[in-house]
C-alpha cells in the first residue's frame, strides 16, 4: 500500500455540489498539507495541519474547508464546488525532523473536473 | 511571503547536461528543495540545501547562494526518462512553526530528445 493515500482518484462534479477529498497516511506523520496545481502555477498550498488540534490556512483556502480526524487522516472539502476549481490535488505529509533528507511524501494527487 | 522563479521549460539532449536555475525572494528562508514531476503523477524528492554550496547526489547536483536568492538544479548524463516537471520549493521561517512550509515555483518542464 502506498504511504499517502488520496481517494477518489479522478472525480467528475456539478457546479454547485459539496465534494470532499480524502487523505490517509502510514508514515506516522504528524504534519499534512492540501495542495492544488494547475498548469504553470505549480503547487499553491490550500490548508495545511502540524498536528490533529492544529489548522492552518494557506494561500488559496477561500472555497475550502479542511477536517483533521485522526494524525492519519486529512481531508479536504469544496462547500460548493465552482469550475474554477477544476485542479489537480495532492495530499503531503512530512515529518520536520527528516525533512532535509526525504521532503515531502505525496499522494497519487485527485483530478477534480467541476462542470 | 516568498516570491520563486523558475523558467517554463528547457529542452536538451540525451547524454547532455542542463541547469535549471531558481531565484527567490522570501521573508524568510529556512531551505530550498528541488522535486521532480513526471506528468500526472506525484512529486518526489531530489535534493535539499540549506547552505551555501554544492549538494551531490548521482547525476543530479543541486547550488545554492543565499546571499543571491538562487539556486540551481544540475542534471548530468541526461536520459530519456529524465524528461519531467522539476520544482524549486523554499521553505519558509516563522515566530509560530507553522512558519514552517514549503512554497513552491511554477515548474520547469525538461523535454529530453534523442
Amino acid at each position: 500500500d502506498a504511504d499517502v493515500t488520496q481517494t477518489p482518484r479522478n472525480r467528475i462534479t456539478k457546479t454547485g455540489k459539496r465534494i470532499m477529498l480524502e487523505c490517509s497516511q502510514t508514515k506516522g506523520h504528524d504534519r499534512m498539507y492540501w495542495y492544488r496545481q494547475d498548469p504553470g502555477l505549480g503547487l499553491r498550498l490550500i490548508y495545511y495541519s502540524f498536528d490533529v488540534k492544529d489548522i492552518n490556512k494557506g494561500e488559496i483556502s477561500d472555497g475550502y474547508s479542511v477536517s483533521r480526524q485522526a494524525q492519519a487522516k486529512f481531508s479536504l472539502s469544496l462547500e460548493s464546488a465552482i469550475p474554477n476549481q477544476t485542479a489537480l490535488y495532492f495530499c503531503a505529509t512530512s515529518d520536520p525532523y527528516t525533512e532535509a533528507n526525504y521532503g515531502y511524501t505525496f499522494g497519487s494527487g485527485t483530478r477534480l473536473t467541476v462542470v | 511571503g516568498q516570491n520563486i522563479d523558475q523558467p517554463t521549460e528547457m529542452t536538451a539532449t540525451e547524454g547532455a547536461i542542463v541547469q535549471i536555475n531558481c531565484t527567490y525572494q522570501t521573508s524568510g528562508f529556512n531551505g530550498l528543495f528541488w522535486y521532480q514531476q513526471h506528468a500526472g503523477e506525484a512529486p518526489t524528492f531530489l535534493s535539499y540545501n540549506v547552505l551555501d554550496g554544492l549538494e551531490e547526489k548521482g547525476r543530479f547536483s543541486s547550488f545554492l547562494s543565499r546571499s543571491k536568492g538562487y539556486s540551481y538544479l544540475l542534471l548530468k548524463e541526461l536520459q530519456m526518462k529524465d524528461s519531467a516537471s522539476y520544482l524549486c520549493a523554499v521553505r519558509g521561517i516563522g515566530i509560530k512553526a507553522a512558519g514552517n512550509k514549503l512554497t513552491f515555483g511554477g515548474g520547469t518542464r525538461v523535454l529530453v530528445k534523442p
